[in-house]
């Protein structure tokens, strides 16, 4: 199985700040990851697929970076409803596994 | 617009089996695999299998072979995850999701809560 090792599992952060949060895949997988946005109570939403495809209604402030084993999701300047769980996923082979989350909580 | 709805909520007892229906509408049902995920309480999301409804084949995560069974009725755009030899390590919220173009799951449904107690 392909293990996926997000980092960090939390962090705080200020309205207007960067964020980035990072994904390691055990083994190369290509370009086959996707970051989801999950808040209490609700189904992940899918935001990047493919590494760096923006999810169609997804706000641009959003976007992805990565290949092989390295992968990156970024938000340029936070705002108040991004504060979320995200997860990355890995759909190279199966099972699809995701990554443990990262908590992105108000500064 | 895409819609996947899952049956409501259940309680099962340890050893039961449990079937979960999730009714897709707003696109081709058999021309994007259907996948399962599960949440147990403060835990991540744990992918499950998948089914193609158009051939009607699965694949299985390695953990659940054996436990679980995904089916379809393309007459009703209807997929369902049964799961059998219920533990308490079972209780989670059950996710179905349609995959997108590139295996990603592209859209959810609300989830269906499997508690189970004895």
């Amino acid at each position: 199985d392909i293990q996926m090792t997000q980092s960090p599992s939390s962090l705080s952060a200020s309205v207007g700040d960067r964020v980035t949060i990072t994904c390691r895949a055990s083994q190369p997988i290509t370009k086959y990851t996707n970051w989801y946005q999950q808040k209490p109570g609700k189904a992940p939403k899918l935001l990047i697929y493919s590494a760096s495809n923006l999810q169609s209604g997804v706000p641009s402030r959003f976007s992805g970076s990565g290949s092989g084993t390295d992968f990156t999701l970024t938000i340029i300047s936070l705002q108040p409803e991004d504060f979320a769980t995200y997860y990355c996923q890995q759909s190279y082979s199966t099972p699809h596994n995701f990554g443990q989350g990262t908590k992105v909580e108000i500064k | 617009q895409v819609q996947l709805v899952q049956s409501g909520g259940e309680v099962k007892k340890p050893g039961a089996s449990v079937k979960v229906s999730c009714k897709t509408s707003g696109y081709s049902f058999t021309a994007y695999n259907v996948h399962w995920v599960r949440q147990a309480p403060g835990q991540g999301p744990e992918w499950m299998a998948w089914i193609n409804p158009n051939s009607g084949g699965t694949n299985y995560a390695p953990k659940f072979q054996g436990r679980v069974t995904l089916t379809r009725d393309t007459s009703i755009t209807t997929a369902y995850m049964e799961l059998s030899g219920l533990t308490f390590d079972d209780m989670a919220v059950y996710y179905c999701a349609k995959e997108g173009a590139g295996w990603e799951l592209q859209h959810w449904g609300q989830g269906t809560l499997v508690t189970v107690s004895s």
